[in-house]
């Protein structure tokens, strides 16, 4: 059974400092998804990442991937309130194709003025 | 282009009735899928439908679920003799099919309260 850990699950942090969350995952997969979900809305595709050694960058949050330590994480430069939301890592089948996603229980970081 | 639509946004029904949940993808995407999310948790797979066969339904929790996608584009999900523990956001999403990646993009969900 394919699990998906995320640490931690609760984040509080000043605005305009740096953190990082982490995806752990159970099996061989190489395609992993970060996801924003605001309160109370559905979920917002942020990266996909498809290769051991990926990284994206979009603004102040940057992903990056290691199949081998079966590890994503995802960091966040000079946070800004905006930021704040409940962010999600998924994994698929190894598989090529459409495959069921399978979600880690959520980091909610929260961003203090 | 328009985004996954889900119906109702909010259903509240008693213990024991039965409700139907309706999907429809973004136009062109032949993968079709269900999660449920409860609170504070991740979202959880249901079922996956390729076109209109289900190609995979281990995640319906019993057979109170049932869901159907009769032409291919828009799904419904049914759920029978509603329990309190079937309240959920139940959330849709479809991606494309042949895509090298399995990017999936999500409905707003439906907000389902079991009294």
């Amino acid at each position: 059974e394919l699990k998906v850990e995320q640490n931690p699950l609760f984040l509080s942090m000043q605005e305009g400092k740096n953190y990082t969350i982490y995806c752990n995952y159970s099996t061989t997969s190489d395609r992993l998804y970060w996801y924003r979900q605001d309160p109370g809305k559905s979920l917002e595709s942020l990266f996909v990442l498809l290769s051991n050694g990926a990284v994206k960058q979009e603004g102040r949050l940057m992903a990056s991937l290691d199949t081998k330590a079966r590890l994503s994480t995802l960091h966040i430069t000079a946070a800004v309130h905006d930021l704040s939301a409940t962010y999600f890592c998924a994994v698929d089948s190894i598989n090529f194709g459409n495959e069921k996603l399978t979600f880690g229980t959520g980091t909610r970081l929260t961003i203090i003025p | 282009g328009a985004g996954v639509s889900q119906t109702p946004s909010n259903k509240v029904t008693e213990k024991g009735k039965y409700v139907e949940l309706r999907c429809d993808p973004i136009s062109g995407h032949t993968a079709l899928y269900w999660y449920r999310q409860s609170l504070g948790q991740g979202p959880e797979f249901l079922i996956y439908f390729q076109g209109t066969g289900a190609a995979d339904d281990s995640g319906l929790p019993n057979d109170r679920f049932f869901a159907v996608r009769p032409e291919g584009s828009v799904s419904t999900l049914k759920i029978q003799r509603t329990e309190r523990g079937d309240s959920a956001v139940y959330l849709c999403a479809s991606s494309l099919q042949g895509a090298q990646w399995n990017e999936q993009f999500f409905g707003p969900g439906t907000r389902l309260t079991v009294l």
